[in-house]
């Protein structure tokens, strides 16, 4: 248990489906983070929010929306996604910008 | 960009020996992590370095940071079979620096 949990664990979506990964963290920590994890490519940065403000999007594609309500949750808002997007989704939080990142164990996207 | 190289992709081993994994990079690094990843799982931190020469320990693992801030080793010693699974090294380039970049990963089987 690292303290940040991500639901779903698994989910399965057609291209056409809006669906909506979550993420909670109970560390008190500042900054959460959306990361992608493809087979046989390193993990990739998609967006950080420092006390709730988005501080960077690494040119990821719009059918990707994150929202943070508050410092504890982090949301990413998926639409019309195509199958290449399938992938484990990974979240994580530091204590600052810059400080060591926990992950949450992730969500197991397919995209069908 | 910033690239970490990881090496070696894949080690097989036998229970009780000793491991060791590097990463390096052209990039000067501010802060190196290890992370272990299970599967399914989310990567767990495994031992953060900040410091140019520090060596740190977690029990049967030990890492350190490379004195040019351009690389770092991790060593397990006297393996075990929980200790099956991907090992990242990952870097930041800053002391405020949101990217955090990974290397590909080790694989680590361990031969019964």
């Amino acid at each position: 248990e690292t303290g940040v949990t991500q639901t779903p664990r698994h989910l399965v979506m057609g291209m056409t489906n809006k669906k909506s990964l979550k993420c909670e963290q109970h560390l008190g920590h500042n900054a959460m983070y959306w990361y992608k994890q493809s087979a046989k490519k390193p993990l990739e940065l998609m967006f950080v929010y420092s006390l709730e403000e988005r501080v960077e999007n690494n040119s990821v594609p719009s059918r990707f929306s994150p929202e943070c309500p508050n410092s504890s949750h982090l949301f990413l808002h998926l639409h019309t996604l195509q199958p290449e997007d399938s992938a484990l989704y990974l979240c994580a939080s530091s204590q600052d910008r810059g400080r060591s990142a926990f992950f949450g164990q992730g969500t197991r996207l397919t995209v069908v | 960009g910033q690239q970490l190289n990881q090496s070696p992709q894949s080690m097989f081993i036998q229970e009780g020996e000793d491991v060791s994994m590097n990463c390096t990079s052209s990039s000067i690094f501010n802060t190196w992590l290890w992370y272990k990843q299970d599967p399914g799982e989310g990567p767990v931190l495994l031992i953060a370095l900040y410091k140019a020469g520090e060596l740190t320990s977690n029990g049967r693992l030990t890492a350190q940071f490379g004195i040019t801030r351009k690389d770092s080793f991790l060593n397990i010693s006297a393996s075990i079979p929980s200790d099956v699974g991907i090992y990242f090294c990952a870097g930041q380039l800053g002391p405020r620096d949101d990217k955090i970049i990974f290397g590909k990963g080790t694989r680590l089987h361990i031969l019964p």
